[in-house]
């Protein structure tokens, strides 16, 4: 059955540094998404994306975050000068449907540590 | 402005009991709802949606979930609850006017199934 794959599954990064996290979308997917989740809690929409470009964000998703496809199959959300509350699971999701009637479809995510 | 509400943080109850976990929704146009599981440790996973027709939905493991539009209300429910259903469960809304598909997530109840 095909996947969203998130790499890594953990990074651990000091204050202000750059990360990059990475997603695979389901091949024939044409929305993708990012979320984030603190502590296991509420899930919290950042960014949609579609045809190559953002489609709506969040208050959340600020100058310091921005997302890109570079490639036709890997999504990437940067995080610029990291922050010690950016400490949380991002969860890339992807969906299918033209119509916004479709699931999404989660990765299994991308811890990231900032100390 | 779409919201989720889900008013209970944790419900409890022995296998083989029914179960119910609550969420009422408000959102501009016609709502497509959604519910989600997640188990530790891992991405969320679709259980089952509401987009138009039938007010009773079923989805995956034996979950079903009601639509009532009056009561802005689509709760999840399960005629016999399993151990493994113990999980955290998302619901979710997404306005059928919005372009960006952005799905807003309640903040989680997490169910506990005692043997």
């Amino acid at each position: 059955e095909p996947e969203v794959t998130q790499t890594p599954s953990h990074q651990v990064t000091q204050m202000g540094q750059e990360v990059i996290l990475r997603c695979v979308p389901i091949s024939n997917h044409l929305y993708f998404y990012w979320y984030r989740q603190i502590l296991g809690q509420k899930v919290e929409f950042l960014v949609s994306f579609y045809n190559n470009e953002i489609s709506e964000k969040s208050e959340i998703f600020d100058d310091q975050f921005s997302v890109e496809r570079p490639d036709g199959s890997n999504f990437t959300l940067k995080i610029r000068s990291t922050k010690l509350e950016d400490s949380a699971m991002y969860f890339c999701a992807s969906s299918s449907s033209l119509a916004g009637t479709g699931e999404l479809f989660f990765g299994e995510g991308s811890r990231l540590t900032v100390l | 402005a779409q919201s989720v509400a889900q008013p209970e943080d944790q419900v409890n109850v022995a296998e083989g009991n029914p179960l119910t976990v609550k969420c009422t929704y408000s959102v501009s146009g016609n709502p497509y709802l959604f519910w989600y599981v997640q188990y530790p440790n891992r991405g969320l996973q679709f259980l089952l949606k509401y987009i138009t027709g039938d007010n009773l939905v079923k989805g995956s493991y034996g979950f079903e979930a009601e639509f009532n539009k009056s009561q802005t209300s689509f709760h999840l429910k399960k005629p016999s609850a399993l151990v493994s259903d113990s999980a955290l469960y998302f619901c979710a809304v997404r306005a059928s006017n919005t372009g960006g598909f952005k799905t807003i997530f309640g903040a989680g109840t997490r169910l506990f199934v005692k043997a």
